[in-house]
């Protein structure tokens, strides 16, 4: 059981607009530590996506954004495509286990 | 260019031993803290252990405490994780990512499988 609770899944047609919830607490992104986002495909590493809340790495397309307000940080995916199914994470630090921690991951379909 | 190379792994008996490597090139590494996350057949990212860029200081997650050890050779840019005390729970593919957190650079990924 993570810290940081994301949905199991997730789903939306070509062109929608999607989000993808990370809810933390008082000792995560609670306590002001960024909110990291990764997109990982099967038998793949991790690539990340959005860093520092929402702050886009070069090369990741801009249909991506992140935000954070209080415990919580969340992924958007506007204008959602097949390329785009795949199992997202997010990511903080918590200082009551003193540990980098992940949520548990959100799968996205494409409907 | 960021590279980070894999080696190590492979299968284990319960309460055996191995060492998974992480070599590194295209960037200072020794102004890198670097990190070992595992995924669990099926399973999501777990984060295991990071050292600092000096190596002075490691940092481990409660489930490896005291079984894992993290190191690093700046000199050779590499870094390595000792895993002891092996458990089946342990069986997954381990990921080398440079920095503490909002990782860009990863490893390819090594498996380790603890079976008897």
């Amino acid at each position: 059981q993570s810290v940081l609770t994301q949905p199991p899944s997730v789903s939306g047609a070509p062109g929608q607009r999607v989000t993808i919830s990370c809810t933390g607490s008082s000792s995560n992104i609670g306590a002001g530590y960024d909110v990291h986002w990764y997109q990982q495909l099967p038998g793949a590493a991790p690539r990340l996506l959005i860093s520092g809340n929402n702050n886009r790495p070069s090369g990741v397309p801009d249909r991506f954004s992140g935000s954070k307000s209080g415990t919580s940080g969340s992924l958007a995916i506007t204008g959602v495509q097949a390329e785009d199914e795949a199992d997202y994470y997010c990511q903080s630090y918590d200082t009551s286990l003193k540990a980098w921690v992940f949520g548990g991951g959100t799968t996205l379909t494409v409907l | 260019e960021v590279q980070l190379v894999q080696s190590g792994g492979g299968l284990v008996q319960p309460g055996g031993s191995l060492r998974l490597s992480c070599e590194a090139s295209g960037f200072t590494f020794s102004r890198s803290a670097m990190t070992w996350v595992r995924q669990a057949p099926g399973k999501g990212l777990e984060w295991v252990a990071a050292i600092s860029g000096s190596g002075m200081s490691t940092y481990y997650t409660d489930f490896v405490k005291g079984r894992f050890t993290i190191t690093r050779d700046n000199a050779k840019n590499t870094m390595s994780l000792e895993m002891n005390s092996l458990r089946v729970e342990d069986t997954a593919k381990y990921f080398c990512a440079k920095d503490y957190t909002g990782s860009y650079f990863w490893g390819q990924g090594t498996q380790v499988t603890v079976s008897s």
